[in-house]
């Protein structure tokens, strides 16, 4: 069974960092392109950044850009999110997500649509 | 970056009835990269649909996708209980990708 499973979350304060983390099983997971994708609190899905399964194509947000870093680490079938200079509009549930998209060339972009999606774990930043 | 606009924010029906669901793009969505994801309260979201009209694994034959351009559609041809969700449109085609605001599709 191919599953996502979150870590990281937790109370911040304004312009704190956190580093978010997600374990990956049941599937080849430097086959695939990986997500993340936020959600605050009653509103809607927002793409935040994706990686490439050799982190050759990387992207994100223009609301997260220069603040947030994708990574990947292969060996232990595990994606990062490290979040700096955290704002309170950074708030949401974030989930890590697959890409449904097999692509093992040198040149794959940085991901398409996710079809498995984690249960996502919740960063809030007040003071 | 792309604006997708999803319509009617909400749509009130009744099970067995037919949903259509519309999500405008204000750039044409490159090779039909349109995604269409379910979200249900309390749960992560999940896809329904893929390159605008691939039914994803295990989605039941009821849910389509139709489109290309800057229009595409969601429908669900009869409507079960537990289709009664927010549905989100996802374009893939140019980063970054982005979601549409989601429609709520409600029991009348």
């Amino acid at each position: 069974e191919v599953q996502l499973v979150e870590s990281g979350g937790g109370l911040v304060q304004p312009g704190r960092s956190l580093r978010l983390s997600c374990a990956a099983s049941g599937f080849t997971f430097d086959d695939y392109a990986m997500h993340w994708v936020r959600q605050a609190p009653g509103k809607g899905l927002e793409w935040v950044s994706g990686i490439s399964w050799n982190s050759g194509s990387i992207g994100y947000a223009d609301s997260v850009k220069g603040r947030f870093t994708i990574s990947r680490d292969n060996a232990k079938n595990s994606l990062y999110l490290q979040m700096n200079s955290l704002r309170a509009e950074d708030t949401a549930l974030y989930y890590c997500a697959k890409d449904g998209v097999y692509c093992s060339s040198t040149s794959c972009p940085a991901g398409y649509y996710m079809d498995v999606w984690g249960k996502g774990t919740t960063v809030t930043v007040s003071s | 970056e792309i604006v997708l606009t999803q319509s009617p924010g909400t749509l009130s029906l009744s099970p067995g009835e037919r949903a259509t669901l519309s999500c405008r793009a204000s750039q044409s969505v490159s090779s039909s990269y349109l995604a269409w994801y379910q979200q249900k309260p309390g749960q992560a979201p999940r896809l329904l649909i893929y390159g605008a009209s691939s039914r994803a694994t295990g989605i039941p034959d009821r849910f389509s996708g139709s489109g290309s351009g800057t229009d595409f559609t969601l429908t669900i041809s009869r409507l079960e209980p537990e289709d009664f969700a927010v549905y989100y449109c996802q374009q893939y085609g140019s980063s970054p990708g982005t979601f549409g605001q989601g429609t709520r599709l409600e029991i009348k």
